[in-house]
């Protein structure tokens, strides 16, 4: 268990419906990243929150956006979805920022069916 | 989007043999490091690097930072059946906007 939690587990939505992923980083970590990896495919890195601010950006579309709240828990939040958002979503959490040692701790993911 | 060139995509071991793979880029990274991921689970951190050159050991796996630091490999020694898994290296880069890149995978698959 990495302690970092996300919710929910699976998610089946229709195309053009919008929905809400939810990450809770580990217990002190004050980075929270998100990413997206489809059927066989590796991690694609989509945005990175610190301590409530962007801090990195990645592959992210447009139709998606995320933020970090006062207790660090992030929302990754996905519109007008198409069957190609069909994917798991990560979330991941570090102690910094991500510039010093890099080392990144996962959630379970979040599998979104987008149908 | 921009992922880290992994070699072999998939391989199949008998049990108790060694295993190589490695990560190869046209960049220089600052940190590399190597993650397993189970099937429907989130990758797991094994071993994370530096400084080029740097070799570390975690149980049966060993990794290293290239010197040019364009690269890293991670063996596993005396494979069992739980190495099972798909394997990515990871590459973070520091010049310019910070990135944070996984490779393409390794799929190890291990025969009893």
């Amino acid at each position: 268990d990495s302690g970092v939690t996300q919710t929910p587990k699976h998610l089946i939505t229709a195309t053009g419906q919008r929905v809400t992923l939810r990450c809770s980083p580990r217990s002190g970590d004050l980075s929270v990243y998100w990413y997206q990896q489809s059927l066989d495919q590796g991690l694609q890195f989509l945005i990175q929150y610190y301590n409530g601010e962007e801090r990195a950006k990645g592959n992210i579309l447009e139709r998606f956006s995320a933020q970090q709240f006062p207790d660090l828990h992030s929302e990754l939040n996905l519109s007008s979805l198409e069957l190609g958002d069909s994917a798991l979503y990560f979330c991941a959490s570090s102690v910094g920022d991500g510039t010093r040692g890099g080392e990144q701790y996962f959630g379970p993911g979040t599998r979104l069916t987008v149908t | 989007g921009q992922q880290l060139n992994q070699s072999p995509q998939s391989m199949f071991i008998q049990e108790g043999e060694d295993v190589s793979m490695n990560c190869t880029s046209s960049s220089i990274f600052n940190t590399w490091l190597w993650y397993k991921q189970d099937p429907g689970e989130g990758p797991v951190l094994l071993i994370a690097l530096y400084k080029a050159g740097e070799l570390t050991s975690n149980g049966r796996l060993t990794a290293q930072f290239g010197i040019t630091r364009k690269d890293s490999f991670l063996n596993i020694s005396a494979s069992i059946p739980s190495d099972v898994g798909i394997y990515f290296c990871a590459g973070l880069q520091l010049s310019g906007t910070y990135k944070y890149i996984f490779g393409t995978g390794t799929r190890l698959k291990v025969l009893a």
